[in-house]
């Protein structure tokens, strides 16, 4: 266990709808990540947030969108949903000091149908 | 902004083989190179590092090398099991502003035949 959840686990819906992944970083983490694996791809850089702020932005599409709440904890938001968003999706946390390794939660399979 | 590049995209060896996997990055100022395994459904994890100060590091059947110079460090496998089976990429990283920026490689399919 990393120590970063994200919910939901799976998430199936349509063509068309809007959907919020949430994630929780490691107690005392202030950056978070997030990635899109397409089956049998590599981790494609979405967004980053470090202590609410925006950060750095990867291949993030128009109708994504991201946040960083106080808590630390951060959504994904992803709207009129095509079938090719169809991905895992990883959120992933990191300390400011120390080691920079990045701490993967377990993903969020997303499902367009 | 940093690119990583990652070779081979797949590799298949025999068990007890070794496995190596090279990657190259562009910009200087990246200092921090972890290496990350992902088994089929599961999340990444990682499973060794290294900073720019060192040039190898090793941790059993692990060890990773890094060429300042040339900007690239590989991962090497020695004695390779069936459980070594799965993608691994690489990363580059680099301190900005007080947060870190992290490039990832395209990852290599490692398949470890019995």
């Amino acid at each position: 266990d990393s120590g970063v959840t994200q919910t939901p686990k799976h998430l199936i819906t349509a063509t068309g709808q809007r959907v919020t992944l949430r994630c929780s970083p490691r107690s005392g983490d202030l950056s978070v990540y997030w990635y899109q694996q397409s089956l049998d791809q590599g981790l494609q850089f979405l967004i980053q947030y470090y202590n609410g702020e925006e950060r750095a932005k990867g291949n993030i599409l128009e109708r994504f969108s991201a946040q960083q709440f106080p808590d630390l904890h951060s959504e994904l938001n992803l709207s009129s949903l095509e079938l090719g968003d169809s991905a895992l999706y990883f959120c992933a946390s990191s300390a400011l000091a120390g080691y920079n390794e990045q701490f993967f939660g377990p993903g969020t399979r997303l499902t367009v149908l | 902004g940093e690119n990583v590049e990652q070779h081979p995209s797949t590799l298949s060896v025999q068990e007890g083989d070794s496995a190596v996997i090279k990657c190259t990055y562009s910009d200087s100022a990246s200092n921090y190179f972890p290496w990350y395994k992902q088994e089929l459904g599961k999340r990444p994890q990682l499973i060794i590092d290294i900073r720019s100060n060192v040039g190898e590091k090793k941790d059993q059947r692990i060890a990773v090398t890094l060429n300042k110079t040339a900007k690239h460090f590989s991962l090497h496998i020695t004695e390779t099991q069936p459980e070594d089976s799965a993608v691994y990429f690489c990363a580059a990283s680099m301190r900005s502003g007080g947060y870190q920026k992290v490039t990832f490689g395209t990852g290599t399919k490692l398949q470890v035949i019995p």
